[in-house]
């Protein structure tokens, strides 16, 4: 099956800092998604993105799916921002990778 | 749009009894929904995929007979953990798709406890 890598692990910003997130995915793929997981379990969706480049807000992601990586940016961090970042690629059955976990200090 | 709710949002059972968590597509017809499981500060693992009207498929090592899903409409999917244990307790989600798009939207996860 298919294998996703998130990078780094973990990640520790002061409040403003920017920070790239990869997901590198070993099969080529028709769908991607970035999520962000809240204190409470909630899985909010970022991003679905294939292909391309989309921003939302502060946030951006890039996916070069002939590479098989997706890049999530977050740019002047918040607090409100800590929580696990999960990246997810499938064709029909989303696999997980195991998440960046984000700590925003003020 | 695109909301997906469960229910409940937690619940504390006894060892050998049975508990069924709820999976609602709220605004838009969910034709597959897909069970999760995620152990504290672990990834999400898949369970098992349902479509609609169909029997669900689940992915290897997870008890069909343990863990029943049934997808009996296009908004609502049920789990029911059978004779729980102890090491049934986890964090469950559920997510769905509808027939034109790729895109998973995701529940708010049901905390189990088993005593």
């Amino acid at each position: 099956g298919i294998q996703v890598e998130q990078s780094p692990p973990d990640l520790i910003l002061q409040e403003g800092a920017n920070s790239t997130l990869r997901c590198n995915f070993s099969d080529s793929v028709n769908n991607l998604q970035w999520f962000h997981q809240n204190p409470w379990g909630q899985l909010i969706n970022l991003f679905y993105i294939p292909s391309g480049t989309k921003q939302n807000g502060r946030l951006s992601a890039t996916t070069v799916a002939t590479e098989r990586y997706s890049l999530l940016y977050i740019s002047s961090s918040q607090t409100t921002d800590s929580g696990v970042y999960f990246c997810a690629a499938y064709n029909n059955d989303m696999r997980f990778g195991a998440g960046t976990r984000l700590t925003v200090k003020p | 749009g695109a909301v997906v709710s469960q229910h409940p949002s937690r619940v504390i059972c006894k060892s050998g009894t049975s508990v069924k968590i709820e999976c609602r597509s709220l605004d838009f017809q969910a034709t597959t929904m897909f069970w999760y499981r995620q152990f504290p500060k672990q990834s999400l693992m898949l369970m098992a995929t349902s479509n609609e009207g169909s029997k669900a498929t689940y992915e290897q090592g997870v008890e069909k007979d343990k863990f029943l899903i049934n997808h009996a409409s296009l908004t609502l999917s049920t789990l029911t953990v059978t004779s729980a244990h102890p090491e049934d307790s986890s964090f469950y989600i559920c997510s769905a798709r509808g027939r034109f798009s790729y895109e998973q939207y995701f529940g708010p996860g049901t905390r189990l406890t088993v005593t």
